[in-house]
């Protein structure tokens, strides 16, 4: 257990439904990062926080996609009108300052 | 051109030997580089970091940087079966905000 938690731990959603997921960073990180993973694959960048503010986004982020960090502690990221292919594990990160990032234990999502 | 490219294996070593897992990038303005272990289901599991050419060693685990051939790897030594797992390789240019990882190694050690 690295510290790092994410809620729920599993999701199964029908398509065009929204969902939103939570991750509550180690309690002294400022750096705060979502990634998505797919089978066969490692994880791609989707969003950083620094504190509160949000510094970078993919291009893989849709406007389906969005992000918030309010007051610099745990995070949301919500999918609206879900896809079959938004199906993925949803991984959640944390860092201090620059530094090695640690991973919380994901949420997989399956849109039906 | 991936910004990070790893063989996908399985890489099939016996029990005691020593595991060598590879990894190359392409930005040369990378600054940090780590591995992380990912069992089946699991998320990544934080290993080790290296930021300077050389080696690094902890324990089992040896990290190599040679950052004017762009190539990072992995020794792990001793290996054991609880070792089979995949392997990633993350590349970080804090700098620039961005943020790579291969598509990882898969290690099989054999008893």
């Amino acid at each position: 257990d690295t510290g790092v938690s994410q809620d729920p731990r599993h999701k199964i959603t029908k398509r065009g439904q929204n969902v939103t997921f939570r991750c509550d960073p180690i309690s002294e990180h400022n750096r705060l990062y979502w990634y998505r993973q797919t089978l066969g694959q490692g994880p791609e960048f989707l969003t950083y926080f620094q504190n509160e503010a949000q510094l970078e986004k993919s291009r893989l982020l849709s406007d389906r996609f969005s992000a918030e960090r309010p007051k610099g502690s745990f995070s949301t990221l919500e999918i609206q009108r879900t896809e079959q292919g938004d199906s993925a594990m949803y991984l959640c990160a944390s860092s201090l300052a620059l530094d090695e990032q640690f991973f919380g234990p994901g949420t997989r999502l399956t849109v039906l | 051109q991936k910004e990070v490219e790893q063989n996908s294996g399985p890489l099939s070593v016996p029990e005691g030997a020593i595991a060598s897992l590879n990894c190359t990038y392409s930005d040369r303005g990378s600054q940090s580089f780590f591995w992380y272990r990912q069992y089946s289901g699991k998320s990544p599991e934080l290993i080790m970091s290296i930021y300077s050419n050389g080696d690094k060693e902890d324990g089992r685990f040896t990290a190599q940087l040679n950052k004017a051939s762009q190539y990072v790897s992995l020794l792990i030594r001793d290996s054991q079966p609880s070792d089979s797992a995949t392997y990633l390789c993350a590349v970080i240019l804090y700098n620039f905000n961005k943020f790579y990882f291969g598509s990882g190694t898969k290690l099989n050690v054999k008893p």
